[in-house]
Parts: C-alpha cells; structure tokens; sequence
C-alpha cells in the first residue's frame, strides 16, 4: 500500500495563476516530499518538508503541512508555461517499502 | 552538479531475452533505488539497494528481477526472460540518507521496449 496520494489528478489553469494540489497520505511521517516529472523525464526533488514543520518556501513554491489531517499541500504561485508536468508526493514514515512509493501525481497543464 | 546516470537510454528486445540496464548514483551516495513507469502510468517501485544487499523490494520484484553493483560506481537490474508487460521505463535513483529519508535523485530513465 503507498502512502501518498496527490488529489485531483488533474489541473488546467492560465499561465499567471496559482495551482495548489494536495497530498494524503495514511500513517504518522518523519516528513514529506514533492517530486515534479517532465513528460518522459526523471523525477526532480523540489521541496522536504519535516513532521514538525508547517510551511516551507522555495521560490515560487509553497508547501503545507498538516499533520492532524494526514496531508499536504503544494502551491506554485504565478505559474508559468513550463510549470507543465506531473507533481508527485513521498510521504517518508522511516523505513519500508511503503516510504519509497508514490501516488498518481497530478497532472498540471499550464496553458498559455 | 552530481547527477546520476543511466544507459542505455533506450533498448528494444525481443521476448524472452535478458536486459541489463545500467545506473552510474552519485559518487558519495549509499543507497540504491530502481523505479519502474509504464506509459502514462504511476512510478512503481521497485527494488532499494544498501550495502551489497536488497534493503527493500516490491511485489512487481519478483524471480524475474535481480540487481547487482558490480564494482564502485555501477548499479544494474537484470531483467530475465522479458516479456511484453516489461515495456516500461526504469529510472534509478539514489540517495544519501538513511534510506527513503532523504531526497531521492534520479537518473533520465531507460526505455526498455520489448517486442
């Protein structure tokens, strides 16, 4: 069983606006991952966020954490046309199979 | 910037052959991961590599399925006896930390296309 899983498994929005897109995941976690993939592309790490933190920024990229609802939320501000990919979430709960898997992703398409 | 590398970037084979495809993780990493995505897809884990041995392994690893570091810098998954359902990209990774605790990088992918 995995134990992140990105919610909606797809997103469409005007370059310029904002795109949020959540994570649930289902046991206690040491932290939490987002990965972006390019179309037929290796995953890129782009933000970790621990247990005992809330918020974290990175550039345009916000991500939440809330522990007591067993998610996340990732938020790309100002979106831009090369944005477009899939975004996926590893919630790492500190060992097992389970830590090394990932959900669907979402798919964000970004149109211009 | 380390990267992790992967070859080749894509074989084509038939059935019933043996595939080994090649991952080079980042120099000073310790831990090994092979991921697989059939198209349009989930990335499926796979297999997780630490100190010579198989850490962690998924259901898709089966008898079909075995990985080796052979010498300092290489990691490899065989595939044994391909089947068409094999058709899938694999992506290796790697990282630093106690295994999954960290980010994990990844390597472009080979295309493994079985006719």
């Amino acid at each position: 069983s995995q134990q992140g899983e990105e919610d909606p498994q797809a997103l469409s929005i005007q370059e310029g606006e904002n795109a949020t897109m959540n994570c649930s995941y289902k046991t206690s976690i040491n932290n939490l991952q987002w990965y972006r993939q390019n179309s037929g592309r290796g995953l890129v790490h782009l933000i970790l966020i621990r247990s005992n933190e809330r918020e974290k920024h990175s550039g345009r990229l916000r991500v939440t954490l809330d522990t007591s609802k067993k998610s996340s939320s990732l938020l790309i501000t100002a979106s831009r046309a090369a944005d477009t990919a899939s975004y996926f979430c590893r919630a790492y709960s500190g060992g097992g199979a389970d830590g090394l898997t990932f959900g669907k992703g979402t798919h964000l398409i970004i149109q211009p | 910037e380390p990267e992790v590398t992967q070859t080749p970037s894509h074989q084509v084979t038939q059935m019933g052959q043996e595939v080994i495809l090649r991952c080079v993780p980042i120099s000073n990493h310790l831990y090994f991961y092979w991921y697989r995505q059939i198209l349009g897809q989930k990335v499926e884990f796979l297999v997780s590599f630490y100190n010579n041995e198989i850490s962690e392994k998924s259901e898709i690893f089966d008898d079909q399925f075995s990985v080796e570091r052979p010498d300092g810098s290489n990691f490899t998954l065989k595939i044994r006896s391909t089947k068409l359902e094999d058709s899938a990209m694999y992506f290796c990774a790697s990282s630093g930390y106690r295994q999954g605790a960290g980010e994990l990088f990844f390597g472009e992918g080979s295309r493994l296309t079985v006719l």
